[in-house]
């Protein structure tokens, strides 16, 4: 599978669009770019997920560059609510390909 | 719908012992993985389930072992507990076999404590 690098921590302010970056430079033409989140104490949250084109649901949007090496979560207007921690997998979605790599993550706080 | 639920929600044990986690995936779901997650190793898969059969395994020692039920209930098992084994184990579920257009959904987990 193609590894992800994502920074290790950001904050957004209350209100304000939070745009968290992941890099998958190793990415290959069937993997997707699936996001997760996990709010303290609870199990992780799938959020979106995307092969090349954008992708917008109620939670946030995902955008991917055209090579595919690169993508952005956007969380548009984000809340106290959205601190967690965000993890940007790359996987194929296929029988048997449910050992997901976690990684680390990027810790998101949100600030009133 | 009802989620995915994890029992118990805490549980405390001492070296040596064994243990039996469950997990029952959402109504219609046939596939449940399970994850441990630590402080130092973060999330790891340790396997999957599919209509009653293994399909997938992580890189953890023969002592973690699972099944799942013809309700696609799963458990997991860890004997000859050690102190390492302490964490938050977490269970997800999925209605086929990959992650489809959903994701998966996860329960809370079951922290589990070795003294």
């Amino acid at each position: 599978d193609a590894k992800t690098t994502q920074p290790t921590s950001m904050d957004c302010a209350e209100g304000r669009a939070a745009n968290l970056p992941c890099n998958h430079s190793t990415i290959s033409g069937n993997e997707y770019v699936y996001w997760y989140r996990q709010i303290h104490s609870q199990g992780p949250q799938y959020i979106i997920h995307g092969l090349k084109n954008n992708e917008t649901n109620e939670m946030a949007s995902l955008i991917i560059t055209e090579d595919r090496k690169s993508s952005t979560l956007i969380l548009p207007h984000a809340t106290l609510r959205d601190t967690a921690v965000y993890y940007c997998i790359v996987r194929v979605d296929q029988t048997g390909a449910n050992n997901l790599f976690f990684g680390t993550g990027t810790r998101l706080t949100v600030i009133p | 719908k009802a989620g995915v639920t994890q029992t118990p929600r805490y549980l405390i044990k001492t070296r040596g012992q064994q243990v039996t986690l469950s997990c029952s995936p959402i109504s219609g779901h046939r596939s449940v993985s399970w994850y441990q997650q630590t402080p130092g190793q973060g999330l790891q898969f340790l396997f999957e389930y599919f209509s009653e059969t293994q399909r997938n395994k992580g890189n953890f020692p023969g002592r973690f072992s699972g099944r799942q039920f013809s309700n696609s209930r799963s458990e997991m098992n860890v004997s000859t507990l050690e102190l390492g084994d302490s964490a938050l184990y977490l269970c997800a579920s999925s209605l086929g076999s990959g992650q489809g257009n959903y994701g998966y959904t996860f329960g809370s987990g079951t922290r589990l404590t070795v003294v």
